[in-house]
């Protein structure tokens, strides 16, 4: 099967401007997952939707980060203004449900922002 | 809160040898834990779960040891090769799903 696929793969942007990334999981997975990832430390989950909806989004900035998956199929995850502690790569991830996480999730590649 | 870390930032191995990196968890009502490899540029891969009823889980070269007693996990590699090197984290799976990492281990592989 196809993996969970993320754009852009590198960007480079000045602080206070916008950037978005894109993500589109394994066809059929309902649940998808935006998680960060500072250089050196774990993956830490942003949001998460269940098709269409946020089941969770309490570590998620919401004064400058924003996602959405209106389709409860791909989603965009987006920053607005950009600040220099954004720098991190972006993991998308996803499974069939929510409680269906044996063998943990299925991630991209991520998305290296760098702010500058 | 819900935290699981590892106890060392860095592990340097002979190939060949086994290697073993450690992981502690402070929710003690966690029930399934999941290892995972991230090579340079890439997302985390998956390399062998273990639910709480369970001591200890074989796999291909690979172990994992649950000790719920002092909420301790540790994977083992067996014959570490160069193509072992990469970040190791453990995770374990908290409400609604969601996966909690811990720091991670790079291990490197000297030929």
């Amino acid at each position: 099967e196809a993996g969970v696929a993320q754009s852009p793969r590198y960007k480079i942007i000045e602080k206070r401007q916008s950037v978005a990334f894109w993500c589109n999981p394994i066809s059929g997975h309902a649940t998808l997952y935006w998680y960060q990832q500072i250089l050196g430390q774990g993956p830490k989950l942003l949001i998460q939707f269940q098709n269409n909806g946020v089941v969770d989004d309490s570590q998620l900035p919401k004064d400058r980060f924003s996602a959405e998956r209106l389709k409860g199929v791909d989603s965009t995850l987006k920053i607005q203004p950009a600040k220099l502690e954004d720098s991190a790569v972006y993991l998308c991830a996803s499974s069939l449900g929510p409680t269906e996480t044996d063998r943990g999730y299925t991630f991209g590649s991520g998305t290296r922002l760098t702010v500058v | 809160g819900e935290n699981v870390g590892l106890h060392l930032p860095t592990l340097s191995v002979q190939e060949g040898d086994n290697s073993i990196i450690n992981c502690a968890y402070s929710n003690s009502a966690s029930d399934y834990f999941i290892w995972y490899k991230q090579e340079s540029g890439k997302g985390p891969q998956f390399i062998i779960d273990i639910r709480s009823n369970m001591d200890k889980r074989q796999g291909q070269r690979v172990t994992v040891l649950l000790n719920k007693t002092v909420k301790h996990l540790s994977l083992q590699i067996a014959a570490t090769q160069p193509g072992d090197s990469a970040v190791y984290f453990c995770a374990e799976r908290g409400w609604g799903g969601k996966l909690i990492f811990g720091q991670g281990t790079e291990l490197s592989v000297k030929p």
